[in-house]
């Protein structure tokens, strides 16, 4: 079974600009959870998708969405990139939103930001 | 203060030691705590899962939690070239996949 995948896997931005990452989940989990990790804060949660619904969001700006398509595919949406937005990306999915779920990640986007 | 604390290292140690990694944590509504390894340049992978203080043993690798102390330890038998790489300790409150991480240990197995 294919693991999860993200793309791009790299990209270079400049501040201002939007950006769009993807997640390919594992076949026939429908929870895809993002992550953005750096050195300092390590991993924190962005938000969880569940049946193209978003059901929890971690303390990000507005500036961070997503959404998820009926095949459990997911997209994350930085828009007017700071700096500080430069990243991993991670991306997770699990076959439920429970906790008792083991969570997939994927190898994750790196994002730079000029 | 964080809710979840872990020193980040790095550690260093020789192979065949006995590797011991560290979180304490603030929030008592954590109900399940986890144990990630994170090679360079890829995701964390699963390696334990606990929801009950205790120990929990599997293979090389022992879980360990404190819910009274709000501690919870890793530790790695044997330790091998192989298990170097960045262990970060997980925790959920429950209901969702909604996960608090730390920031991570960075292990060296030297041969």
């Amino acid at each position: 079974k294919a693991g999860v995948t993200q793309t791009p896997r790299y990209l270079i931005k400049t501040r201002g600009q939007q950006v769009t990452l993807s997640c390919s989940p594992i076949s026939g989990h429908r929870s895809v959870s993002w992550y953005q990790q750096t050195p300092g804060q390590g991993l924190q949660f962005l938000f969880e998708y569940f049946s193209e619904t978003q059901r929890n969001k971690g303390n990000f700006p507005g500036r961070f969405s997503g959404r998820q398509f009926s095949n459990s595919r997911s997209e994350m949406n930085v828009s007017t990139l700071e700096l500080g937005d430069s990243a991993l990306y991670l991306c997770a999915s699990s076959t439920t939103v429970e906790s008792t779920d083991t969570q997939y990640f994927g190898p994750g986007t790196r994002l730079t930001v000029l | 203060q964080k809710e979840v604390e872990q020193d980040p290292g790095p550690l260093s140690v020789p192979e065949g030691a006995i590797v011991s990694l560290n979180c304490t944590y603030s929030n008592s509504a954590f109900q399940y705590f986890m144990w990630y390894r994170q090679y360079s340049r890829k995701g964390p992978e699963l390696l334990m899962y606990t929801y009950s203080s205790g120990n929990k043993e599997d293979g090389r690798f022992t879980a360990q939690v404190d819910k009274s102390s709000k501690y919870i330890s890793l530790f790695i038998r044997d330790s091998q070239p192989s298990d170097s790489a960045t262990y970060l300790c997980a925790l959920n409150s429950g209901g969702y996949q909604k996960v608090t991480f730390g920031t991570g240990t960075k292990l060296q197995v030297i041969p």
